[in-house]
């Protein structure tokens, strides 16, 4: 696609509900990352995909939350047993190579968990 | 750990005028990549300009320019002619490009811009 698309847009669930959030990277972009963006924390990174790679899952808070990245392009986020904490923007990035040139983020997903 | 420093949470200025943005950074690394990149609204982080650490020429791009002082550890973004759409947050990100693997962002907390008419 032209751009970096996320799904849903927004998302309201309620606590120790499990969520998934979708991005579909720019046709062509090899890698694809994930960032959360909240209100105490600001942009943090949460996971890396690479082509067939096995993934940077450097960053994911904690094992209630996994992504992964079928056949090269989309890619799901899925937090299990969502606590209030969890509340946050969740960005999708993609680009050519590695990302020195910078990424092409999409709009996000604002995840509230009530 | 490298960490990028916005000290200006807010900043607001008339259309037309020229206003800049401060941003420093820590590392000890000599090769990187610096940002800035604009989120309106709409929430997408829009790339707005991108410098290498090994250059020395500020780049720019249109009516946006950086001023990079690489021993000082700044990366200040100045946005001329200011427009109505230029309103937005605006973040500084820092990024040490390892040999293999992720090429992290680190981002600043943000400036949160608006332009008046």
């Amino acid at each position: 696609g032209a751009g970096v698309s996320q799904s849903p847009s927004n998302k309201v669930t309620e606590k120790g509900k499990d969520v998934e959030l979708r991005c579909d990277p720019i046709s062509g972009h090899t890698a694809l990352y994930w960032y959360r963006q909240s209100l105490g924390q600001g942009l943090e990174f949460l996971i890396y995909f690479q082509g067939n790679s096995a993934p940077d899952k450097s960053g994911l808070p904690s094992d209630r939350f996994s992504a992964e990245r079928t056949g090269g392009s989309v890619s799901t986020l899925t937090i299990q047993r969502t606590q209030q904490e969890d509340s946050a923007v969740y960005l999708c990035a993609s680009t050519h190579g590695r990302g020195s040139y910078g990424y092409t983020f999409g709009s996000g997903t604002r995840l509230t968990v009530v | 750990a490298q960490t990028v420093t916005q000290s200006q949470p807010e900043m607001s200025v008339q259309e037309a005028e020229t206003v800049t943005l401060s941003c420093t950074y820590d590392t000890s690394e000599s090769n990187y990549y610096l940002f800035w990149y604009k989120q309106p609204p709409s929430r997408q982080m829009i790339l707005v300009i991108r410098q290498e650490a090994y250059k020395q020429q500020n780049a720019t791009e249109n009516r946006f320019s950086v001023n990079f002082q690489k021993a000082a550890k700044s990366f200040s973004l100045k946005i001329s002619d200011s427009q109505l759409g230029d309103t937005a947050m605006y973040f500084c990100a820092f990024m040490i490009p390892p040999n293999q693997g992720a090429q992290k962002l680190v981002f600043g907390q943000g400036t949160r811009l608006t332009i008046n008419p």
